[in-house]
């Protein structure tokens, strides 16, 4: 089985500074990980993935996430925010024998202030 | 384009009447999910489908059902037995169900239902 913890439920952070958003997981097996973005009242995007390669993973929007499989972690980067990125962000697992069952975190709300 | 339609946005039904949520792609995509969000709880899945004709329980599929008779349509229908329905539900698809790109899934823009 799987599991995702995404450690701060909120983070609030000023626009141009950097924001990092936590995410560790457990499984025994190999693991894909997945970033997605919600925007309010929307669905949910895709940020970034990690399948397997480089740990060091680059998305869409300036975000980056490295993977760390000692420490079981996923964390995603952004070295300078906008207003634009607030918005709620899900880290997800899965693997290569889940059959597309992706399992989420509780999510992370990002609040980005002038 | 190509995308995920929900609809209706905002549903409104009475307790104890079932309700069918609709979900259709045009994306050619194998796989088709549905989830259910509550706040701070992240998404739950509920049924998925990685083909025509066959579909599997998720996490928390008691009180709903679904079918899929067309590779482009998804419908999930919320029964009365389902204890605590107010939620936003919403669909996602991906190219196949197994490998990778299981994971990368493309999602609608969701239904929220109000039952009281």
């Amino acid at each position: 089985a799987q599991s995702v913890t995404q450690l701060d439920s909120q983070v609030p952070v000023f626009e141009e500074a950097p924001v990092e958003l936590r995410c560790n997981y457990s499984s025994s097996v190999s693991v894909y990980l997945f970033w997605y973005v919600q925007y309010p009242n929307q669905g949910l995007q895709l940020l970034l993935k990690y399948l397997s390669g480089s740990t060091l993973v680059k998305g869409i929007n300036g975000f980056e996430a490295e993977f760390n499989k000692s420490q079981t972690s996923f964390h995603l980067r952004k070295p300078s925010v906008h207003i634009s990125d607030t918005a709620e962000y899900f880290c997800a697992v899965s693997s290569p024998d889940s059959w597309g069952k992706l399992q989420f975190g509780a999510g992370t709300q990002v609040v980005v202030t002038p | 384009d190509g995308g995920i339609t929900q609809s209706p946005k905002y549903l409104f039904r009475k307790e104890g009447q079932n309700v069918t949520l609709s979900c259709e792609q045009n994306l050619n995509h194998d796989a088709m999910y549905w989830y259910r969000q509550d706040p701070g709880q992240g998404l739950r899945l509920i049924y998925y489908s990685q083909i025509v004709n066959d579909f599997q329980k998720g996490d928390i599929a008691e009180g709903y059902s679904v079918s899929r008779e067309k590779k482009e349509s998804f419908p999930l229908t919320v029964t009365s037995a389902q204890k605590n329905p107010t939620a936003f539900y919403l669909c996602a698809s991906s190219r196949t169900g197994g490998g990778p790109s299981g994971g990368e899934q493309y999602f609608g823009p969701g239904t929220r239902l109000t039952v009281t």
